[in-house]
C-alpha cells in the first residue's frame, strides 16, 4: 500500500528565508504526488502535482517540488517565505491510473516569524 | 463559480445522536470522497464514490453511512455507533477522465464541517 512521511509536523522560518517542507514516498513504482495547503478552519487546495516528464514542478505562490525517484521524495520549497504562508501543508500520494484513491501525510505546519 | 458546498460548518451533536452532513457539488465531477481530519492525523478516507449509485468504504469507515443518489450529492451521515466523531470532516470531488489520467486523481475539497460531540 502507499504511504507518504512528511518529516516535520512543525517547521518555523523568518520571513524572507528558505522554506523546506519534507517528503517522503514508499511505492514500487513511480507514483502521482502532489502537495495541498490548508488555512484554518478551511479545505485544502491543491499547490502543485507532480504525474509524469518535468522531474521539477512550480505550483501556485511561488512553490516549487522536486521529484526525486532515488529518494523517494517529493520536497516543497520556496526561497522567500512570506507572512501568508503561514498554514499548514500536506503531501500525498497515488498510484498511477483511474480514480486511484489519494493517501495523504500527517501534515507540516509552518510558521512563519517577522 | 464552480465549486463544493458542505453544510454546516458547524455542528454540536449529544451521544446517541445520528447527523447527516451535506456535501453538494456543481463540478460536474464523477467521483466524490469523504475525509476526517484530526489533528497531526492527516486525512483519512471514509467513504468514496466514483459513479451514482456505488461507493466504497475507506480506511475508516465504521460508524460512517453514505448514499449517493445524484451526482451532486454525497451526504455522510455519522452515526452512534462511531466512538469518536468529533472531528473536522472534508467533502471531495474529482473527475473521472479514464485511465491514467493524472487529473482523476485531483481533489477539489469543499471548507469543511466541524462536529463536535457534546
Amino acid at each position: 500500500a502507499q504511504s507518504v512521511t512528511q518529516l516535520g509536523s512543525h517547521v518555523s522560518v523568518s520571513e524572507g528565508a528558505l522554506v523546506l517542507l519534507r517528503c517522503n514516498y514508499s511505492s514500487s513504482v513511480p507514483p502521482y504526488l502532489f502537495w495541498y495547503v490548508q488555512y484554518p478552519n478551511q479545505g485544502l487546495q491543491l499547490l502543485l502535482k507532480y504525474t509524469s516528464a518535468a522531474t521539477l514542478v512550480k505550483g501556485i505562490n511561488g512553490f516549487e517540488a522536486e521529484f526525486k525517484k532515488s529518494e523517494t521524495s517529493f520536497h516543497l520549497t520556496k526561497p522567500s517565505a512570506h507572512m501568508s504562508d503561514a498554514a499548514e501543508y500536506f503531501c500525498a500520494v497515488s498510484d498511477r491510473g483511474y480514480g486511484n484513491k489519494l493517501v495523504f501525510g500527517a501534515g507540516t505546519i509552518l510558521r512563519v516569524k517577522s | 463559480d464552480g465549486g463544493i458546498t458542505q453544510s454546516p460548518k458547524y455542528l454540536f451533536r449529544k451521544e446517541g445522536q445520528n447527523v447527516t452532513l451535506s456535501c453538494e457539488q456543481n463540478l460536474n465531477h464523477d467521483a466524490m470522497y469523504w475525509y476526517r481530519q484530526d489533528p497531526g492525523q492527516g486525512l483519512r478516507l471514509i467513504y468514496y464514490s466514483q459513479i451514482v449509485n456505488d461507493f466504497q468504504k475507506g480506511d475508516i469507515a465504521e460508524g460512517y453511512s453514505v448514499s449517493r443518489e445524484k451526482k451532486e450529492s454525497f451526504p455522510l451521515t455519522v452515526t452512534s455507533a462511531q466512538k469518536n466523531p468529533t472531528a473536522f470532516y472534508l467533502c471531495a470531488s474529482s473527475i473521472s477522465s479514464g485511465t491514467g489520467s493524472p487529473g482523476a486523481n485531483v481533489l477539489t475539497f469543499g471548507a469543511g464541517s466541524r462536529l463536535t460531540v457534546l
